[in-house]
């Protein structure tokens, strides 16, 4: 089992409807964040959270939200969505250990029709 | 204004050493610099980091300038299992910033 789940992988959405991308970590780490890329580009932060009261907007945070309801557990909102938010959505993980290495999930492919 | 630059591709020969440049001119003094990699649009996996020294590992070796500002990935003996895009990340803050990576291409 990975050991960072995202649902749904895939979902194809219509514009103006609300959308969850959830994200679940086995490796007991306390920070978690979310990514977006788009085709062809490298990786933007959307928002990261260091516990479970903590939550930090990143680069491009604009029209998303997050809750994270556990430790495990962080979930990415997109309250109304729009073609523009047509991407590959990653969730990731680390530790407050050496290097703070981040580790991903499998990514959850998003398309806004 | 970039944190991290990077060719947008290169080419190594199977077998041969794979020699992948990274400019971070603006890196801290106590930021540590990334190695991952992308195959097709997998999540990223991580390869190696260092801060100063020299790394090495199972996978690769890292090559950080004595002024920290450019480092090398090393892949030893690239294999066609090696073709991904290669992402050199520093962190600001607590903030990755990940570039537009190095697409690498392992020629048969």
């Amino acid at each position: 089992d990975a050991d960072v789940t995202q649902t749904p992988r895939n979902r194809i959405t219509k514009t103006g409807k609300r959308i969850m991308l959830e994200c679940s970590q086995t490796k007991g780490h306390d920070r978690m964040y979310w990514y977006r890329q788009d085709p062809g580009l490298g990786l933007r932060l959307i928002y990261y959270s260091f516990d479970v009261k903590d939550i930090n907007k990143g680069e491009i945070s604009d029209g998303y939200s997050v809750s994270r309801q556990a430790q495990a557990k962080f979930s990415l909102s997109l309250e109304s969505a729009i073609p523009n938010q047509t991407a590959l959505y990653f969730c990731a993980t680390s530790d407050t250990g050496s290097g703070n290495t981040i580790y991903f999930g499998e990514g959850s492919w998003l398309t806004v029709v | 204004d970039a944190k991290t630059t990077q060719p947008p591709s290169m080419d190594c020969a199977e077998g041969r050493a794979a020699n992948l440049p990274c400019n971070h001119s603006t890196i801290s003094g106590n930021e540590y610099v990334y190695w991952y990699r992308q195959i097709h649009s997998q999540g990223p996996q991580y390869i190696i980091h260092g801060l100063k020294n020299n790394e090495t590992n199972e996978m690769a070796s890292l090559i950080i300038t004595e002024d920290r500002k450019s480092s090398t990935l090393i892949l030893p003996h690239a294999t066609l299992r090696d073709t991904a895009v290669y992402y050199c990340i520093v962190r600001v803050g607590n903030q990755f910033y990940f570039g537009t990576g190095t697409s690498l291409t392992v020629i048969p």
